[in-house]
């Protein structure tokens, strides 16, 4: 059980162009959505959470115009890098919680490469 | 200084070792402790969550946490090269819900 799903795994683009980043829960109700970036050999760094039904609430130094969160459903969220720069490429990871617990659930990432 | 700290290694071990992995912290409000596995170009695995002080034994994983020392480990019992990975420590506080995670050790069991 917990599974989430991530999708694309990979996405290669120009600069200038927006991407966008789905996260899904499988099998069970996400209140509450995350979405982290990861650089090489480095920890997961947390740049928003995502709340059904609100807006996300971005940590500090994480441009909000630039990373377009969205929670319609209690399954679905997705992040949108508008106007991808060669310095946004990255590892992004989704997570997901379920309920009152304070463990997460985690995708399988997208690597994004803006060229 | 880190909330959490954890040695990024690499470790290195020979098939069958017992591993331990650690991490320290400084914020006295975490309350919830989880150790998650990561492969390569993958998302982090759930492997052990805990809450209270003690041991909690899974298979041949063992999470340890002592909350006097702000220290935690996790034990790998007969280490296969399976287990070859990336082991972060993550601990939240009761107030934000919010995952801090430690900077990961790499794990390396060798046949």
């Amino acid at each position: 059980g917990a599974v989430v799903s991530q999708h694309p795994s990979r996405v290669i683009c120009k600069s200038g162009t927006s991407v966008k980043i789905e996260c899904r829960s499988l099998d069970f109700q996400a209140t509450t959505m995350f979405w982290y970036r990861q650089f090489p050999k480095q920890s997961l760094m947390l740049m928003a959470t995502s709340n059904e039904g609100s807006k996300a609430t971005y940590e500090q130094g994480v441009e909000k115009d630039k990373f377009l969160i969205n929670h319609a459903s209690l399954t679905l969220s997705t992040l949108t890098v508008t106007s991808a720069h060669p310095e946004d490429s990255s590892f992004y990871i989704c997570s997901a919680r379920q309920g009152a617990q304070r463990s997460q659930h985690f995708g399988d990432g997208t690597r994004l490469s803006i060229l | 200084q880190k909330e959490v700290e954890q040695d990024p290694g690499p470790l290195s071990v020979p098939e069958g070792a017992i591993v331990s992995l650690n991490c320290t912290y400084s914020n006295s409000a975490f309350q919830y402790f989880m150790w998650y596995r990561q492969y390569s170009r993958k998302g982090p695995e759930l492997l052990m969550y805990t809450y209270s002080s003690g041991n909690k034994e899974d298979g041949r994983f063992t999470a340890q946490v002592d909350k006097s020392s702000k220290y935690i480990s996790l034990f790998i019992r007969d280490s296969q090269p399976s287990d070859s990975a990336t082991y972060l420590c993550a601990m939240s506080d009761f107030n934000t819900g919010k995952l801090i995670f430690g900077q990961g050790t790499t794990l390396q069991v060798k046949p």
